[in-house]
Formats: C-alpha cells, sequence, structure tokens
C-alpha cells in the first residue's frame, strides 16, 4: 500500500516550458486535491476533484490545469511555467473533503522555475 | 486578512518542555479545527481534530478551542526531539467544504 505517490521528487524548469506533475493513490479515495506551500503562506488549495470526471478551481488555479480520468490518478499540468510558481507542490487524496475524513499527503514536489 | 493566522515561529525549546502552539480565525462560521504535523520534506499528517470548545487529550497533546475567542491551540507536554517539526492549524467549515490551513509553525525541540 503506497499511499499518494507523486513524481518527480524534484524538477527545475525554464520560463515558458510545460510539464505535468504526477500524482496517484491507491486507497481508492474519491477525493483529490493539489495544494502549494510557499514559505509565510501555508498551504494554498490550487484544484480539487471530488471523483472521476469532476474538477474544480481552488484558492490559486491560475496557470494550471487539471482532469482527473482515473479514480486513482491526479496530473497538475502547469502551461507555461513562470519564476511565481516556484514552491513545494502537494497531492493530497481522501473518502472525502470532511473534519474527521484526514487528507493524506505526498512528499511533494519540489519545483524551481528559472 | 486572512481567514486563519498562525505565527511562523521558528520556536526553539529544550527536551521537556511544555510547547504551546497557537492559531486565530475570522469566521465564527467555521466548525472543526484540526493540527497536522509535517516533517522536513515530507507531506503533512493528521494529528487530531476536534469540533468542540474545550480540550481533546491525545497522549502528551492537547488540542484546546475557545469559539468565542475564535483561537486554537496544541499543546505537546514533555516535548521531544522526535517532535521537531512544522505544525499546521487547518479549519473547516462543513457549510462550504472548505479547508483552510494557517501559515505552520517551526518546532524544534533540543
Amino acid at each position: 500500500n503506497a499511499g499518494v505517490t507523486q513524481t518527480p521528487k524534484f524538477q527545475v524548469l525554464k520560463t515558458g516550458q510545460s510539464m505535468t506533475l504526477q500524482c496517484a493513490q491507491d486507497m481508492n479515495h474519491e477525493y483529490m486535491s493539489w495544494y502549494r506551500q510557499d514559505p509565510g503562506m501555508g498551504l494554498r488549495l490550487i484544484h480539487y476533484s471530488v471523483g472521476a470526471g469532476i474538477t474544480d478551481q481552488g484558492e490559486v488555479p491560475n496557470g494550471y490545469n487539471v482532469s482527473r480520468s482515473t479514480t486513482e490518478d491526479f496530473p497538475l499540468r502547469l502551461l507555461s511555467a513562470a519564476p511565481s510558481q516556484t514552491s513545494v507542490y502537494f497531492c493530497a487524496s481522501g473518502p472525502s473533503i470532511s473534519y474527521n475524513s484526514p487528507l493524506h499527503f505526498g512528499n511533494g514536489t519540489r519545483l524551481t522555475v528559472t | 486578512q486572512k481567514e486563519v493566522e498562525q505565527d511562523p515561529g521558528p520556536l526553539s525549546v529544550p527536551e521537556g518542555a511544555i510547547v504551546s502552539l497557537n492559531c486565530t480565525y475570522s469566521n465564527s462560521a467555521f466548525q472543526y479545527f484540526m493540527w497536522y504535523r509535517q516533517y522536513s520534506r515530507k507531506g503533512p499528517e493528521l494529528l487530531m481534530y476536534t469540533y468542540s470548545s474545550g480540550n481533546k487529550e491525545d497522549g502528551r497533546f492537547t488540542a484546546q478551542v475557545d469559539k468565542s475567542s475564535k483561537y486554537i491551540s496544541l499543546f505537546i507536554r514533555d516535548s521531544q526531539p522526535s517532535d521537531s517539526a512544522t505544525y499546521l492549524c487547518a479549519i473547516f467549515s462543513g457549510n462550504t467544504g472548505k479547508l483552510i490551513f494557517g501559515q505552520g509553525t517551526t518546532l524544534q525541540v533540543k
């Protein structure tokens, strides 16, 4: 049981490049989400999904796209990378979004955009 | 004004000390309160949750909520070096399904 797996662990991009951050979970969770974590800003929600085929925007969605074709996978696409997107990105999943339904986080992808 | 405010620290204490970590929030509609712990280069993991005013204990950890003051705290008794981590408060609104994290407080126990 691997939990939430994020790849790659580290990535360096040049401004304007695109890439996809991968997230997979093996717990059959309906809810999946992407956060970015920046110093002094805490975790901010980018996009989330409550099931296959359903996605919605979070607090900071600009510059990112998501899709959810299967329950297991929830990739995050950076369309045209900018230095402001330098951050640590976390994928999280849970049975639902609720106070007593803990989110399971991956170990993050550290992205630098030069 | 941020909906959830948390002092980022860092906080450094000697082993065995009692640690107090705090958050304030602005929306009285928030109903549920959680604490996540995040070790360096790892994702956060849920430590405790509560939904009522008062105290909830789990071993050396106590979560305290004061809804009248919109103030939540996490106390760690007999702190250990293994408690060195970043602690994030998180507040959930059942009405909106919104989960908001504080900025996180970095704790070092020497």
